[in-house]
């Protein structure tokens, strides 16, 4: 695709359940960055990948956080027992890995939504 | 720890005129890159100008353009000539390894 493509675009979970959220980088970008943004808030920084490793996860906000990519493209982030205070819009990024050079390209979000 | 600070929470201005947005940033690094980034309510990202530390000049970008003073780790947004479209969320952001965002500045151009 000509963008970063994330799915669901909107997900409502009951709290306690699991969520997997997607994230499809553009072809050939190597670097894939997870951004939470709650509302009215900036963009949180949780996790980056540079191919299939992720040297930066500090900002995961607790183990009930997880992400991984696979073949060094698709990456999900994965939360367990979701909790009220989840809820937010999660957004992905991919650059070439270059990130001195190449801007980030983001993806719409997934709005997440945990009643 | 690497920051951003955005002191505007919201501003508006009358289409035509001119805005200037404030962001300043703390780092111990000496190579990094600034960035200002547009989220109108579309929600998606869109990255409006960027500014290498190493240099000097200041970027622009049509009506958009930066004030970056390194000193003071100060690097503001001029927008001129607003227009409607210019309606958004502008987040500042500084990168090194990974982006680190500001909390935003809302911004409202009055017809």
């Amino acid at each position: 695709g000509a963008g970063v493509s994330q799915s669901p675009s909107n997900k409502v979970t009951e709290k306690g359940k699991d969520v997997e959220l997607r994230c499809d980088p553009i072809s050939g970008h190597t670097a894939l960055y997870w951004y939470r943004q709650s509302l009215g808030q900036g963009l949180e920084f949780l996790i980056y990948f540079q191919g299939n490793s992720a040297p930066d996860k500090s900002g995961l906000p607790s183990d009930r956080f997880s992400a991984e990519r696979t073949g060094g493209s698709v990456s999900t982030l994965t939360i367990q027992r979701t909790q009220q205070e989840d809820s937010a819009v999660y957004l992905c990024a991919s650059t070439t890995g270059s990130v001195y050079n190449s801007p980030l390209h983001f993806g719409n979000g997934t709005r997440l939504t945990v009643t | 720890a690497q920051t951003v600070t955005q002191s505007q929470p919201e501003m508006s201005v009358q289409e035509a005129e001119t805005v200037t947005l404030s962001c300043t940033y703390d780092t111990s690094e000496s190579n990094y890159y600034l960035f200002w980034y547009k989220q109108p309510p579309s929600r998606q990202m869109i990255l409006v100008i960027r500014q290498e530390a190493y240099k000097q000049q200041n970027a622009t970008e049509n009506r958009f353009s930066v004030n970056f003073q390194k000193a003071a780790k100060s690097f503001s947004l001029k927008i001129s000539d607003s227009q409607l479209g210019d309606t958004a969320m502008y987040f500042c952001a500084f990168m090194t390894e990974k982006l680190v965002f500001g909390k935003g500045t809302k911004l409202t151009v009055n017809p």
